[in-house]
């Protein structure tokens, strides 16, 4: 069955950076973008960016741009998100997805901005 | 940016009622929109793609439509397990907004 996993939740400074990784399975990777979707506390959705599994390319979000960077490992089918001088409003549960075209979430991972 | 502007942002309806959530694109969109269901404390699940596709899996009683810039989301029966917040999305161009949701409680 389709899986995306995602890594744990995370506690960071601000000004600090974090990477987070989706490891997927149960489908071929390169057949859907990779898609990073964020939720503040209490908020709706935000969407970040993409990846295109196949070529790497990329897609931002315009105010994350400059402090996101999205990656993916073809060899182990894993996507990855890495954002820099985080804020305490980047305090969200973020999420990975294959987009509407696969239909598949990861469970999402907390991250804490906090002094 | 293409704006995406659902309502109601809440509405309560009693079990068996009919169901109906509005999203108005603010540029044209095609069919390129999807609607996702998000319980308490769960990640998103995607019901429907391409504004009427009911992805595999999704009760009948879920149903979407429109193009352009207007789209709806009707729950034909609402059932207990239905009381979630419900979001759509422009995934015609980047970047790939949402909707702010709507609340959907039971009376």
């Amino acid at each position: 069955q389709v899986q995306l996993v995602q890594s744990g939740a995370e506690v960071k400074k601000p000004g600090a950076s974090v990477k987070l990784s989706c490891k997927t399975s149960g489908y071929i990777f390169s057949d859907y973008y990779l898609h990073w979707v964020r939720q503040a506390p209490g908020q709706g959705l935000e969407w970040m960016g993409w990846i295109i599994p196949t070529s790497g390319a990329t897609s931002y979000a315009p105010k994350l741009q400059g402090r996101v960077t999205m990656t993916r490992d073809t060899s182990i089918s894993t996507g990855y998100m890495e954002l820099t001088n985080l804020r305490d409003d980047d305090t969200a549960v973020y999420y990975c997805a294959n987009g509407p075209g696969g239909g598949y979430w990861g469970q999402g991972t907390l991250v804490t901005v906090s002094s | 940016d293409i704006q995406m502007t659902q309502s109601p942002s809440s509405l309560s309806a009693s079990v068996g009622d009919r169901v109906t959530i509005t999203c108005r694109a603010s540029q044209v969109i095609y069919t390129d929109l999807a609607w996702y269901q998000q319980r308490p404390g769960k990640a998103p699940e995607l019901l429907i793609n391409a504004a009427s596709t009911l992805r595999s899996g999704v009760p009948s009683r879920f149903s979407g439509g429109g193009s352009g810039t207007d789209f709806t989301l009707t729950i034909t029966s609402l059932q207990p397990e239905d009381v979630a917040t419900y979001y759509c999305q422009n995934y015609d161009s980047v970047p790939h907004m949402f909707g702010q949701g709507t609340n959907v409680e039971l009376k």
